[in-house]
């Protein structure tokens, strides 16, 4: 699976928009972009998913670049509940679902 | 749905004690998995399972044994507890594995301490 680099940690002001960006740089044509997030040392929450088109669900939006060699994350209107661990993960389809997590960014949204 | 559910929520062991730890998903996942997080770290992949019969090993499997007897339970064996594998221990399920881009359901963990 392509590695991620993150940054280790974000700050965001409530109510504000958070971009959380990650790099995928050696992604291959089949591979998928997850985002979890981790709040406290809850299980990890799944957020979204995307190939190559970007998303958007009630939790956030995710946004692919053509080269899809990088993505962001955007929680439209932070919320102190946001404030979490944020993991980017690609994983090849049909490969057992083995997902690897890295280190994450520790986003902190501040009132 | 209770979703995946993982007991006991806490456990202290001492050295070479053996214990399981379980984990029980209602959803009719076929695939199963144990990650640890130690502080400061992502999770990494234990063992899984791609079904009732199959298991493999992930990244960090030394230590712990597995088995899959039923779609619904995969419980984590370790037979000789050491202070290394004090950590957060998650069990993740995902349905259906075909079709390839299904996201893992995580239960609340088990934290483990090995004194």
């Amino acid at each position: 699976d392509a590695k991620t680099t993150q940054p280790p940690s974000m700050d965001c002001a409530e109510g504000r928009a958070a971009n959380l960006p990650c790099n995928h740089s050696t992604i291959s044509g089949n591979e998928y972009v997850y985002w979890y997030r981790q709040i406290h040392s809850q299980g990890p929450q799944y957020i979204i998913h995307g190939l190559k088109n970007n998303e958007t669900n009630e939790m956030a939006s995710l946004i692919i670049t053509e080269d899809r060699k990088s993505s962001t994350l955007i929680l439209p209107h932070a919320t102190l509940r946001d404030t979490a661990v944020y993991y980017c993960i690609v994983r090849l389809p049909n490969t057992g679902n083995q997902f690897y997590f890295g280190t994450g960014t520790s986003l902190t949204v501040i009132p | 749905n209770a979703g995946v559910t993982q007991t006991p929520k806490f456990q202290v062991l001492k050295t070479g004690q053996s214990m399981t730890l379980q984990c029980a998903q209602d959803m009719n996942h076929e695939y199963m998995s144990w990650y640890r997080q130690d502080p400061g770290m992502g999770l990494r992949l234990i063992h899984y399972s791609v079904g009732a019969g199959i298991t493999d090993q992930g990244e960090v499997p030394n230590g712990y044994n597995v088995s899959r007897s039923t779609t619904e339970d995969f419980p984590l064996r370790l037979l000789s507890a050491a202070p290394s594998q004090t950590s957060v221990y998650f069990c993740a399920s995902s349905y259906p594995l075909t079709g390839g881009n299904s996201p893992l359901h995580f239960g609340n963990g088990t934290r483990l301490t090995v004194t």
